[in-house]
């Protein structure tokens, strides 16, 4: 069974680099054609896509937070990371990290994977 | 980008059906078959329910079912059960590799 956790400060300050690490286990971050994401969630609030990169490099961002997103992967390690620089009190969620799973037509159109979350607070 | 559009709330009595709706643009919902639904209980992360509009996970119930008419997409739970109470979102591919999430219904088992 495919588990994926993520890790990183709980605490980053304001105009600093947020940066977490997803580490997936039972199973390789290379096997088939895969995409590697990030989703948010502030307190209350609902579900915001961030960003997911390909298993071999290439990756998309949401359009709102595309000027401090970066996503990356490192193969050797089963694991793919997320940045997200100046941050402020507003970028302060749980960020789930998840895989992006292709459906019967063979695009990928879904979530089917998802790490437990970790809260960030962006507090000086 | 805009969040689809969902109810806040929805409810229903055990062994009744619900159906949440989700209301987008032909540049989602419209545009793609490619509508997903979450389940959230507190404190958890989110399970997916059904993807592709309609196919449902293996492990999933029979009694989730999905469809989609124009921008907006319908996920129907029929034979409501305690279990079922929960926060559900969707979600649709959008142009150009992006996703959008729904704004999420709360859904009561009365």
């Amino acid at each position: 069974q495919m588990q994926l956790q993520e890790s990183g400060p709980g605490v980053v300050k304001p105009s600093q680099t947020l940066s977490l690490t997803c580490t997936v286990s039972g199973g390789s971050i290379t096997y088939g054609d895969q995409y590697w994401g990030w989703v948010r969630q502030p307190a209350g609030k609902g579900l915001e896509w961030i960003g997911r990169v390909y298993s071999r490099g290439s990756n998309d961002s949401n359009p709102s937070l595309a000027s401090r997103v970066s996503t990356s992967i490192d193969r050797s390690k089963n694991e793919f990371y997320l940045r997200l620089t100046s941050v402020t009190a507003a970028d302060t969620a749980v960020y789930f990290c998840v895989r992006n799973r292709k459906g019967g037509s063979g695009f990928w159109s879904h979530f089917d994977y998802w790490g437990p979350g970790i809260l960030v607070t962006v507090s000086s | 980008q805009s969040a689809l559009t969902q109810p806040a709330a929805v409810s229903g009595s055990p062994g009744q059906s619900i159906t949440i709706s989700c209301t987008g643009t032909r540049s989602d919902v419209g545009g793609y078959n490619y509508v997903s639904w979450y389940q959230q209980h507190p404190g958890k992360a989110p399970q997916l329910v059904m993807f592709d509009v309609s196919s449902r996970p293996s492990g999933i119930s029979d009694r989730f079912s999905g469809s989609k008419s124009g921008n907006t997409a319908s996920l129907t739970i029929s034979g409501l059960r305690a279990e079922d109470e929960a926060h559900y979102y969707c979600s649709s591919y959008k142009l150009a590799g992006h996703f959008v999430f729904g704004t999420g219904s709360k859904v009561t088992v009365l």
